[in-house]
C-alpha cells in the first residue's frame, strides 16, 4: 500500500516551459487535492477533486489545470511556468467526511519542489 | 468563510518545557472540522488529530493534549515535556461539511525545542 505518490520530487524548469506534476493515490479515495507550500507560509489549495471527471479550483489556481480521468490520478499542470510558481507542491486524498473515525483526514504524498528559474 | 488564525509566528522552548500552540477559525458552518498536522524538518505533513464540531471532548495522547472550545473558536494544542524531536512546523486546519470539502490550512506556527 503506497498512499499518494507523487512524482517528480524535485524539478527545475525555465521561465515559459511547461510540466505536469504526478499524482497518484492506492486507497481508492474519491477526493484529491493539490496544495502549494511557499517557503515560510501554510499551504494553499490550487484545485481540488470529489472524483473521476469531476474538478473544482481552489484559493490559487492560476497558472495551473488539472484534469481527474481516473480514481487513481490527479496531475497537475503547468503552463508556461514563472518564477512565482517556484514553490513545494502537495497532493492529498482522503475518503469523504463523515463522522466515523478516520474520515476527512488527508493522506499527503511526499511533495514535489518545483524551482522556476 | 472559513479562515484558520495561528497568531504565533514562531515558538521556541527549552526541552521539558509544556508549549501550547494557539488555534482560531471562523466557519459559518455548524457542521465542520478541525486538525492537526505536523511538519517535521523533513517536510513530510503528518496527521496528528481530527476533531468533529458535535465533540467537544478534549482528548490527551501521550504527551500531546487538544482543548477544543466552541465558544471561542479555539482549538489548541499543547504539549507537555516538549523533546528536541518536536521542533517542526504545527498546521491547524478546518474542513466545512458545506463548503465543497476544501481543507484550508493556518499559517503555521514554528516550534523550536532548544535541549
Amino acid at each position: 500500500n503506497a498512499g499518494v505518490t507523487q512524482t517528480p520530487k524535485f524539478r527545475i524548469l525555465k521561465i515559459g516551459q511547461s510540466m505536469t506534476l504526478q499524482c497518484t493515490q492506492d486507497m481508492n479515495h474519491n477526493y484529491m487535492y493539490w496544495y502549494r507550500q511557499d517557503p515560510g507560509m501554510g499551504l494553499k489549495l490550487i484545485y481540488y477533486s470529489v472524483g473521476a471527471g469531476i474538478t473544482d479550483k481552489g484559493e490559487v489556481p492560476n497558472g495551473y489545470n488539472v484534469s481527474r480521468s481516473t480514481t487513481e490520478d490527479f496531475p497537475l499542470r503547468l503552463e508556461l511556468a514563472a518564477p512565482s510558481q517556484t514553490s513545494v507542491y502537495f497532493c492529498a486524498s482522503r475518503f469523504p467526511q463523515g463522522r466515523e473515525s478516520g474520515a476527512n483526514v488527508l493522506t499527503f504524498g511526499a511533495g514535489s519542489r518545483l524551482t522556476v528559474l | 468563510a472559513q479562515k484558520v488564525t495561528q497568531a504565533q509566528t514562531e515558538i521556541s522552548v527549552v526541552e521539558k518545557e509544556d508549549v501550547t500552540l494557539d488555534c482560531v477559525y471562523e466557519t459559518r458552518d455548524t457542521t465542520y472540522y478541525l486538525f492537526w498536522y505536523k511538519q517535521p524538518p523533513s517536510g513530510e505533513l503528518v496527521f496528528l488529530i481530527r476533531r468533529n464540531s458535535f465533540d467537544e471532548q478534549n482528548e490527551i495522547s501521550g504527551r500531546y493534549s487538544w482543548n477544543f472550545q466552541k465558544s471561542t473558536s479555539s482549538f489548541n494544542f499543547t504539549i507537555t515535556a516538549s523533546q528536541v524531536v518536536d521542533s517542526a512546523v504545527y498546521f491547524c486546519a478546518l474542513s466545512e461539511a458545506q463548503r465543497g470539502n476544501k481543507l484550508v490550512f493556518g499559517a503555521g506556527t514554528i516550534l523550536r525545542v532548544k535541549s
